[in-house]
């Protein structure tokens, strides 16, 4: 299993630009998330998923959407790139919400760069 | 909405030192967990509490789960160098979404 693959590994963009990170898992998790890192911010939820076709806003989705058309899959976009989303994004699943199967597993991360 | 309280932010120890970090939740939770990321690394997974007053070891690490399951703390004895890091703990109530410290980056100098 290659887990939680996540690409690029770095991007920088120009304000204004959009983009799409990739996120997928062969572990066929339900649940799938996207965080944001940033120093002494520790790790927002931007949006996650409970299973294909369902999505939901985490704590700072503005600037972001999501979609989930397959399990394994789960792509961020940024549809107008802005300085302020400078970040260390990570992707992250798990079996689901519930019941102890909560573990998350952590892709490598992708590191964004907004000039 | 939930949040998840970490303290303290920052901590140095010297090897062989106690390290202590503390996690406070605004709500009940159905579970808490503990993840480690190390510099330039993504974060992994530790441990998993869910019982009320729970406590789990993993070598020199203490984990423990409150009675009232909304707080938790993660003990090391006599840290080392390779416990460098910064550790995060998390928290959801059944079916939410997982909700991340701010995490405590501790750093130990030999």
């Amino acid at each position: 299993n290659a887990g939680v693959t996540q690409t690029p590994k770095f991007q920088v963009l120009k304000t204004g630009q959009s983009m799409t990170l990739q996120c997928a898992q062969d572990m066929n998790h339900e649940y799938m998330s996207w965080y944001r890192q940033d120093p002494g911010m520790g790790l927002r939820l931007i949006h996650y998923s409970v299973g294909a076709g369902i999505t939901d806003q985490g704590e700072v989705p503005n600037g972001y959407n999501v979609s989930r058309s397959t399990t394994e899959d789960f792509p961020l976009r940024l549809l107008s790139a802005a300085p302020s989303q400078t970040s260390v994004y990570f992707c992250a699943s798990s079996y689901s919400l519930g019941q102890g199967q909560e573990t998350q597993y952590f892709g490598p991360g992708t590191r964004l760069l907004v000039l | 909405g939930q949040q998840v309280m970490q303290i303290p932010q920052y901590q140095h120890v010297q090897e062989g030192e106690d390290f202590t970090t503390y996690c406070n939740s605004s709500t009940t939770l159905s579970n808490i967990q503990w993840y480690k990321q190390r510099p330039g690394g993504h974060p992994v997974f530790l441990i998993q509490l869910v019982k009320s007053g729970e406590v789990k070891k993993q070598k020199r690490l203490t984990f423990q789960f409150g009675e009232a399951k909304k707080n938790s703390s993660l003990h090391i004895t006599a840290t080392q160098t390779t416990d460098v890091g910064t550790y995060f703990c998390a928290g959801n109530q059944a079916g939410t979404a997982l909700i991340f410290g701010k995490g405590t980056t501790l750093s130990v100098s030999s």
